[in-house]
């Protein structure tokens, strides 16, 4: 498996806090993505990186943000949660000329 | 914009039954394809891929895909499933003019497997 490690894995939160979930990755990939997983939905992408301090945006972008500060480190924040956020979290790293990507475990938030 | 559609949302089976998942993509140039496998409670893994040459694609576990370039179609077969493939099927397309290699996801298949 590749060396991604989602933190946390389980969250409980309330509607209007502010939520910061992590994805470390080992593979010094220049690539990392955040993806949201919804029954009926599939994936959808909400940020993606494609080097330090580089960031854009993705298809469901509206109410998070980014942060990349070093290679291995790609944090997703929701600055205030709601409960359409509800979802689970995959961050991913990717080989750029392939398309090719490798996933983490997954984080579950739950907004109340 | 690029889109990926995955026919059947739910299929159930029973065991060596065949199985085909179809997918389609709306985009008329180059792409490279993918199916990703979840089984229950764990992260997506690679199934198989297509880049290029034989359209004819094998994966792991007796999977293989088909690339029909004219039907913009990538559709999962394999020809005896087994209780261990119960899990959610997705069908992912990339452009390859896309800049960090974003992939586009279906809306996923759920398989159930009877024993």
């Amino acid at each position: 498996d590749a060396g991604i490690t989602q933190s946390p894995r389980h969250k409980v939160t309330e509607t209007g806090t502010p939520v910061t979930l992590r994805c470390h990755q080992t593979e010094n990939h220049r690539y990392m993505y955040w993806y949201r997983q919804d029954p009926g939905h599939g994936l959808r992408l909400i940020h993606y990186s494609y080097g330090v301090k580089d960031t854009d945006k993705g298809e469901v972008s509206d109410g998070y943000s980014v942060s990349r500060s070093k290679t291995e480190d790609f944090l997703l924040t929701l600055e205030s949660a709601t409960s359409s956020q509800t979802s689970v979290y995959f961050c991913a790293i990717g080989t750029v000329n392939t398309g090719e990507l490798f996933f983490g475990e997954g984080s579950r938030l739950t907004v109340l | 914009a690029q889109s990926v559609s995955q026919h059947n949302h739910h299929v159930i089976l029973s065991e060596a039954a065949s199985l085909e998942l179809g997918c389609n993509y709306s985009y008329g140039g180059t792409v490279n394809l993918f199916w990703y496998v979840q089984y229950p409670g764990q992260h997506l893994q690679l199934l198989l891929k297509y880049f290029s040459g034989d359209p004819l694609v094998k994966g792991i576990k007796g999977f293989e895909a088909e690339f029909i370039k004219s039907k913009f179609s990538f559709n999962l077969r394999k020809p005896s499933v087994q209780w261990s493939d119960t899990a959610e099927y997705f069908c992912a397309v990339n452009a390859q003019y896309n800049q960090g290699g974003k992939l586009i996801f279906g809306q996923g298949t759920e398989l159930s497997v009877k024993p």
